[in-house]
């Protein structure tokens, strides 16, 4: 059984740039939700995806979007970079409908804006 | 909404020594709660979660903590702690039992010292 793995691990963007953050879920998973973590800060609910809808949707502007595959891989697309767009960039799977199913998360892929 | 504070941001403590990490939340309805780990350029590991029964949860690594609904606090601790517990340590609350969508707390920096 595979974990969850997020690609690229590190990236570097400027500002005004749009970007693409990939995850692969944990074997049979399919559940995808997306975290923002800046330095010093617990990490922040951004959205979530089941089955390829999304479901539910935090705080952040339409500008950060998202798609899950049938494979329910997933991507996290942010358009218009910003300075404060830096951070890192959590991934986490699960098995929802099917009882209570732990969340994994990945390693994270962290972003700098410049 | 839901919200959570952890009181301390950081708490150093010495090796073998037994150390609490608060967090207190904040919501108008009933709330799963969760503590996560998070070491060094890592993604997040489930310590623990509280979802119903007896307030007192067990854990892994040996860390254990108490839901007190009148107080709304879900504290964390561990009678001795081991240098390789050093670490950021999250709380978080949830509307579902599998922990998705997650509303983390600040954080706390766990500092073992020899």
């Amino acid at each position: 059984e595979t974990g969850v793995t997020q690609s690229p691990t590190h990236l570097i963007k400027t500002r005004g740039q749009q970007v693409t953050l990939r995850c692969s879920s944990q074997s049979g998973h399919n559940t995808v939700s997306w975290y923002q973590q800046a330095l010093g800060q617990g990490p922040q609910f951004i959205f979530q995806y089941y089955r390829e809808e999304e479901n539910g949707r935090g705080n952040f502007p339409p500008r950060f979007s998202g798609l899950q595959f049938p494979n329910y891989s997933s991507e996290l697309n942010v358009n218009a970079l910003e300075l404060d767009d830096s951070a890192l960039y959590l991934c986490a799977s699960s098995r929802n409908g099917q009882g209570q199913e732990t969340q994994y998360f990945g390693p994270g892929t962290r972003l700098l804006v410049l | 909404a839901q919200s959570v504070t952890q009181l301390d941001s950081q708490v150093p403590v010495f090796e073998e020594a037994p150390v609490e990490l608060r967090c207190n939340y904040s919501s108008s309805v009933s709330v799963y709660l969760f503590w996560y780990v998070q070491y060094p350029n890592q993604g997040l590991q489930l310590l623990l979660k509280y979802l119903s029964g007896s307030t007192l949860v067990k854990g892994i690594n040996g860390f254990e903590a108490e839901f007190n609904k009148s107080q709304t606090s879900f504290h964390l601790r561990k009678p001795s702690v081991h240098i390789s517990d050093t670490a950021e340590y999250f709380c978080a609350v949830s509307l579902n039992n599998a922990g998705n969508m997650l509303t983390f707390g600040g954080g706390t920096r766990l500092m073992v010292k020899p």
